[in-house]
């Protein structure tokens, strides 16, 4: 069975960084996983944010960055901002199928 | 502009099937594929699976197979996903997205299915 595994919370200031991974457990993501990342408030539709490793959709604020990192697949929020706050899941490819990632629960207090 | 609007909210009884519905409007409806995914309560997003816009051909989880079918109607631009043999841990809200290339950007609104005897 295939996992892909995040960290469940992460807590970040605002105006800070904070990198969020996703690590596959057939081994190293690398482009070929076509890493796509998405963003769920309480009682909200998931918005997507990334796509294809790196690519930010038309809505996708500029301090939202994804990138491999170490094997894994990185999102980076940047001058985070209050309204940051959510669960961000990340999605992998697998030849025919996806897999979600268990999710990271982001607070920025 | 892109929308995908979903049927209402389900409630069923176990054991029982529930079909539900994905519009497409605002785009060229077979040059993409829609992708299904739910969340069930307590739960993170998990990928049902995948249909191909233009030719039909799906792609299921595996722990879905065998109990779910997705299907679309080009004529009226809609994706459907049948699951079969409702449980109780089937109760969930169901997405619908846009997807092409690896790239998944439009979600519709959500379809809250409630399986309870």
């Amino acid at each position: 069975q295939t996992v892909v595994t995040q960290e469940p919370s992460l807590a970040v200031s605002p105006g800070g960084t904070v990198t969020l991974t996703c690590a596959s457990s057939t081994g190293a993501v690398t482009s070929d996983y076509y890493p796509n990342w998405f963003q769920q408030k309480p009682g909200q539709v998931p918005r997507a944010l990334i796509y294809r490793t790196s690519n930010r959709h038309s809505w996708t604020p500029a301090r939202f960055s994804g990138a491999l990192l170490g094997g894994k697949a990185a999102l980076t929020l940047s001058d985070v901002q209050p309204e940051d706050e959510a669960e961000y899941y990340c999605l992998l490819h697998y030849g025919h199928f996806w897999v979600f990632g268990g999710g990271t629960k982001l607070t920025v207090l | 502009q892109v929308q995908l609007v979903q049927s209402g909210t389900e409630v069923k009884k176990p054991g029982a099937s529930v079909k539900v519905s994905c519009k497409a409007s605002g785009y060229a409806f077979t040059n993409y594929g829609v992708t299904w995914v739910r969340r069930a309560p307590g739960q993170g997003l998990e990928w049902v699976g995948w249909i191909n816009g233009y030719n039909g051909h799906t792609s299921y989880a595996q722990k879905f197979q065998g109990r779910v079918t997705m299907t679309t109607d080009t004529s009226t631009s809609t994706a459907y996903m049948e699951l079969r043999s409702l449980r109780s841990d089937d109760t969930a809200f169901y997405y619908c997205a846009r997807d092409i290339d690896h790239e998944i950007d439009y979600w519709g609104q959500g379809t809250l299915v409630t399986v309870s005897s």
